[in-house]
């Protein structure tokens, strides 16, 4: 149980597009997803938290405009990068969890973004 | 914020050693602390955890210690095999906000034969 999938596992885009990552949790009700970003050799930093049917809430030093994040269900969380540059080139990771005091983060295995 | 620190940020063992990786945090309110393990390019995995009422917890041959007063977590892992080379994340959250995760830096743990 508690599977978390992503879609693409990874995508190379050019500079100036956008590029959409999916984010689903297959057998449970994802009440908040969290996106997370990790350059090579780095940690994971979280970019912004999402709960179903509300605005996402953003990490200090994350573009909101740049970086558009959807939960409009509670089984699906969508990430676009817009305008894509060179420099957002990274592995962006998502998790969900299963409600306010569920203490657990579920992981999903991750998209590799390129852009050229 | 929360902010986690994670030493050391590589450590080489033979194979059947002992491998000690520790963290610290600074914010007393947290209370939830998991630790990660991470092979490239792939998702991190959830290895053990341990909750704030509890100071220490053992999983074969994984174990990992909490002191509180002092803010600082550590994981052990006897035995170690080659499988066990991969990243070590630790991290923090305060459970009931929504499961928020502070990660610690990384730890590149490399067993050798």
């Amino acid at each position: 149980g508690a599977v978390v999938s992503q879609h693409p596992s990874w995508v190379i885009c050019k500079s100036g597009t956008s590029v959409k990552i999916e984010c689903r949790s297959l057998d449970f009700q994802a009440t908040t997803m969290f996106w997370y970003r990790q350059f090579p050799k780095q940690s994971l930093m979280l970019m912004a938290t999402s709960n179903e049917g509300s605005k996402a809430t953003y990490e200090q030093g994350v573009e909101k405009d740049k970086f558009l994040i959807n939960h409009a269900s509670l089984t699906l969380s969508t990430l676009t990068v817009t305008s894509a540059h060179p420099e957002d080139s990274s592995f962006y990771i998502c998790s969900a969890s299963s409600g306010t005091f569920s203490y657990e983060q579920y992981f999903g295995p991750g998209t590799r973004l390129t852009v050229t | 914020g929360e902010n986690v620190e994670q030493h050391p940020s590589t450590l080489s063992v033979q194979e059947g050693d002992s491998a000690v990786i520790k963290c610290t945090y600074s914010d007393s309110a947290s209370n939830y602390f998991p630790w990660y393990k991470q092979e490239l390019g792939k998702r991190p995995q959830l290895i053990i955890d341990i909750r704030s009422n509890v100071g220490e917890k053992k999983d074969q041959r994984i174990a990992v210690t909490l002191n509180k007063t002092a803010k600082h977590f550590s994981l052990h892992i006897t035995e170690t095999q080659p499988e066990d080379s991969a990243v070590y994340f630790c991290a923090a959250s305060m459970i009931g906000t929504a499961s928020k995760l502070t990660f610690g830096t990384g730890t590149r743990l490399q067993v050798t034969l």
